[in-house]
């Protein structure tokens, strides 16, 4: 998937636990979106990030998730409190506005017992 | 707002020809993606199209007809490993995210 990275690949967590996202985009890149999938369902825009910078959060759920990209390190998708509706796949995208092309890391699985 | 349509499944047989359709409505357009997807795995990209007419890459050919909101995806001489769900996604002119489709659930038979 074109270098973009996701950590971790799978990650369970317990009801009210936090879960955190990791996602680093292609060396150079500073852009990033975030796209939840759920079972049997589409991929679903959540948020769109620069570095140090939140472009859109217009797909985020109002409360318990957040999403930064700082200047150093990776993004981070954060899930406080994690109920059992958040188990999905999430993706971590990377793209430039004049680029015409989308590529996707492999994704997380988040699985909330 | 937005609306991408696309069948829920198609089953084909391997070495024919399958078109999988896609029918957005969007409040702006600045581009339409293929992506292929194995169960459990993230999505590849394979065509982009923002001007009317066919892309053609190798197996795979990508239509897009802005006026009537439509693409398709050709596939030709299919094979078993084809098996997979192929994404719709559209770009509005707002930002660079991607709005997709419910995918197509492609299943191919010997």
């Amino acid at each position: 998937n074109a270098g973009v990275m996701q950590n971790p690949r799978h990650l369970v967590r317990r009801r009210g636990q936090e879960a955190r996202l990791r996602c680093s985009p292609m060396k150079g890149h500073s852009h990033v979106y975030w796209y939840r999938q759920l079972p049997e369902e589409g991929l679903k825009f959540m948020v769109y990030l620069q570095k140090e910078n939140i472009i859109d959060e217009s797909g985020m759920p109002k409360e318990r998730f957040s999403a930064e990209f700082p200047k150093e390190g990776p993004s981070i998708l954060r899930i406080q409190q994690v109920v059992r509706g958040d188990s999905a796949a999430y993706f971590c995208a990377d793209g430039r506005a004049q680029k015409n092309e989308q590529y996707f890391g492999p994704g997380t699985r988040l699985t909330v017992t | 707002g937005q609306n991408i349509d696309q069948p829920t499944e198609m089953t084909a047989t391997e070495g024919a020809i399958v078109q999988i359709n896609c029918t957005y409505q969007t409040s702006g357009f600045n581009g339409l993606f293929w992506y292929q997807q194995h169960a459990g795995e993230a999505p590849t990209f394979l065509s982009y199209n923002v001007l009317d007419g066919l892309e053609e890459k190798g197996r795979f050919s990508s239509f897009l007809s802005r006026s009537k909101g439509y693409s398709y995806l050709l596939l030709k001489e299919l094979q078993m490993k084809d098996s997979a769900s192929y994404l719709c996604a559209v770009r509005a002119n707002a930002g660079n995210m991607l709005t997709f489709g419910g995918g197509t659930r492609l299943m191919v038979k010997p």
